[in-house]
């Protein structure tokens, strides 16, 4: 069956601008995770949502981020006026049930702000 | 919450050989445990998971990890190394309603 996709798989903005990133989990998967990736460094988690409770935004950097998930199925994270800290990849994850089900990640979008 | 750590940033070794990578952890009870390979241009694939029970885990590609709760470690081990598994691993712990926490991962670099 198809795996997590994300897209666009590449985006450059430049720096000021708006860019959404777009998510679409496994069917059926409650649990939807962003997260980013930057060079050398591991996985930071940016937002949780599970079934139709409240996300968890805990881990957003700035009120510049954001995220909804639609029908509990598709999500966008959306970054405004991005900076060139903001540059990483950013990736997907769902996962059947809870924080305890395994994570299938999508390959990530990679994001660059000149 | 819970922390993970990851000491080597870098691991070199030869085809064929053993290898063992290091995962600490930081949790007041029993936690989950992961571990997650991602090749260049790939996505996260998990290798193995820990909740409960036997302690020694054994997941896909011939990894296996065993949980020492004294030690606080999760260490993933494979007796013999290909060229294939070259790739960036990431050690991850949740427990309860947490999110899980990975580390900043282990580049297993493979000489022929």
């Amino acid at each position: 069956g198809a795996g997590v996709s994300q897209s666009p798989s590449n985006k450059v903005t430049e720096k000021g601008k708006d860019v959404e990133l777009r998510c679409d989990p496994i069917s059926g998967h409650t649990a939807l995770y962003w997260y980013r990736q930057s060079l050398g460094q591991g996985l930071e988690f940016l937002i949780y949502f599970q079934g139709n409770s409240a996300p968890d935004k805990s881990g957003l950097p700035s009120d510049r981020f954001s995220a909804e998930r639609t029908g509990g199925s598709v999500s966008t994270l959306t970054i405004q006026r991005t900076q060139q800290e903001d540059s990483a990849v950013y990736l997907c994850a769902s996962s059947l049930f809870g924080v305890e089900s395994e994570q299938y990640f999508g390959p990530g979008t990679r994001l660059t702000v000149t | 919450a819970q922390s993970v750590t990851q000491p080597d940033i870098h691991i070199t070794v030869s085809e064929g050989a053993s290898l063992e990578l290091r995962c600490n952890y930081s949790y007041g009870a029993t936690p989950y445990l992961f571990w997650y390979v991602q090749s260049p241009g790939q996505g996260l694939q998990l290798l193995l998971k820990y909740f409960s029970g036997d302690t020694l885990v054994q997941g896909i590609k011939g990894f296996e990890a065993e949980f020492k709760r004294s030690q606080s470690s999760f260490n993933l081990r494979k007796p013999s190394v290909h060229w294939s598994d070259a790739a960036e691993y990431f050690c991850a712990v949740g427990g309860g309603s947490y999110i899980p926490t990975f580390g900043r991962g282990t580049s297993l670099i493979v000489h022929p």
